[in-house]
């Protein structure tokens, strides 16, 4: 089945600084790449993807890219502020639809 | 909100008991997934339907079964319950089989005492 690794496993920034988190994939076939950002007790919410015939996507401060030959995947969230602090999951799946989460990434942004 | 709704929130309960959570999707969504998160095993998928029919089977023990009924909510049902099955329940749903994004419910947190 699918792996997905995901590095860091936490993250601390200055607040208005950039923070990456990047994840690996072992399944080519593998073609959506979702983040979810899941605070404390709540949902995880989806706040990009990024599809296989895409390297790279941008939503306001955060961006994803996709290398399909190196099979990673990163997210970047520039000028980070506060309620950006949470736990952020990579995941990818393929035809059968079903999600591969890595292990998540706790950010906290320094005031 | 993600328009998907989840209940109980929480529910505590015995070793060897039986529990029963609900999902209902997003209107219009036909496909609804379950996933537990564990504080050691993190987001797991456990199983998929879709428009009633199961769709994807993941690390679901056996302890542990899903339907989907015509109104196409969901229920997860978890048996014979041990220590080790505490942990956050999520449902998500999407609009259908191909369109791969996912949209979670708040969650049912179980307890296993």
């Amino acid at each position: 089945g699918e792996n997905v690794e995901q590095h860091p496993s936490t993250l601390s920034v200055q607040e208005g600084d950039s923070a990456v988190i990047k994840c690996t994939y072992s399944d080519s076939a593998s073609n959506y790449f979702p983040w979810y950002k899941q605070e404390l007790g709540k949902r995880p919410q989806l706040i990009i993807d990024i599809r296989s015939n895409v390297g790279e996507k941008k939503d306001q401060r955060i961006a994803v890219t996709l290398n399909k030959t190196a099979k990673h995947f990163s997210l970047h969230i520039t000028e980070t502020q506060p309620e950006d602090s949470a736990v952020y999951f990579c995941a990818a799946s393929k035809r059968d639809y079903k999600l591969s989460f890595g292990a998540g990434t706790t950010v906290t942004v320094r005031a | 909100d993600s328009g998907v709704t989840q209940t109980p929130k929480h529910l505590i309960t015995a070793t060897g008991q039986r529990v029963t959570l609900r999902c209902s999707p997003r209107s219009g969504d036909l496909s609804v997934y379950w996933y537990q998160q564990s504080l050691d095993q993190g987001l797991q998928f456990l199983i998929q339907y879709y428009n009633g029919e199961e769709r994807a089977k993941g690390n679901i023990l056996e302890r542990f079964s899903a339907q989907q009924f015509p109104d196409l909510h969901s229920e997860l049902n978890l048996s014979s319950l041990e220590l080790g099955d505490s942990a956050l329940y999520f449902c998500a749903s999407s609009p259908r089989t191909g369109n791969n994004e996912q949209f979670f419910g708040p969650g049912t947190r179980l307890t296993v005492l």
